[in-house]
């Protein structure tokens, strides 16, 4: 198993610009999440999702939009970059609750610099 | 929302030392979770508590779920070289889908 990949591992983004993160995971995990993580800020929670085709507000979801087509599959989507966006994103994925569980499994994270 | 203070923020020891760090809540937790994260890399999953008082272990690591359910701590004894990185708390409190992380404990270890 690949657990948890990220897509793409670096990219440069002129102010403006849109892109898409693309995460997937071949766990069969039914939740899947965004995070950004800045010096000193730790991880906070862009966007989540529960399940295929439901996704949900975190901490931080102001001009980041996520979609969950598919199951493995969880998209970050930046419509218009801006250079508060420079961050790294994590995507992690975890069960639903089952005797307790909530452990999150992360990528290995995509370095994102907006100019 | 929730929030975790963890700390120490950083740490630098000499090897063969032992380390403890610890994450405090003002709400409950049900859940509390260790994670490491070497430079460059994503978190990766050390220690996982689910009952207060719980005291877990993974090699060299130990952590346990404080009785209040308020605090988790991590222990590291003799630690070595490739210890050096951040270790984040997380902690999840009832009806919570989500975890809440705190910012980590930067340790460096001394050859």
């Amino acid at each position: 198993n690949a657990g948890v990949t990220q897509t793409p591992k670096f990219r440069v983004l002129k102010t403006g610009q849109s892109m898409t993160l693309l995460c997937a995971q071949d766990m069969n995990h039914e939740y899947m999440y965004w995070y950004r993580q800045d010096p000193g800020m730790g991880l906070r929670l862009i966007h989540y999702s529960v399940g295929e085709g439901t996704t949900a507000k975190g901490e931080v979801p102001d001009g980041y939009n996520v979609s969950r087509l598919k199951k493995q599959n969880f998209l970050l989507g930046l419509e218009s970059a801006a250079p508060s966006q420079t961050s790294v994103y994590f995507c992690a994925s975890s069960y639903p609750e089952r005797g307790g569980l909530y452990e999150q499994y992360f990528g290995p994270g995509t370095r994102l610099t907006v100019t | 929302g929730q929030q975790l203070n963890q700390s120490p923020q950083s740490m630098f020891i000499q090897e063969g030392e032992d380390v403890s760090m610890n994450c405090t809540s003002s709400s409950i937790f049900n859940t509390w979770l260790w994670y490491k994260q070497d430079p460059g890399e994503g978190p990766v999953l050390l220690i996982a508590l689910y009952k207060a008082g719980e005291l877990t272990s993974n090699g060299r690591l130990t952590a346990q779920f404080g009785i209040t359910r308020k605090d988790s701590f991590l222990n590291i004894s003799a630690s070595i070289p490739s210890d050096v990185g951040i270790y984040f708390c997380a902690g999840r409190g009832s009806g919570y889908s989500t975890l809440t992380f705190g910012k980590g404990t930067m340790l460096l270890v001394s050859p």
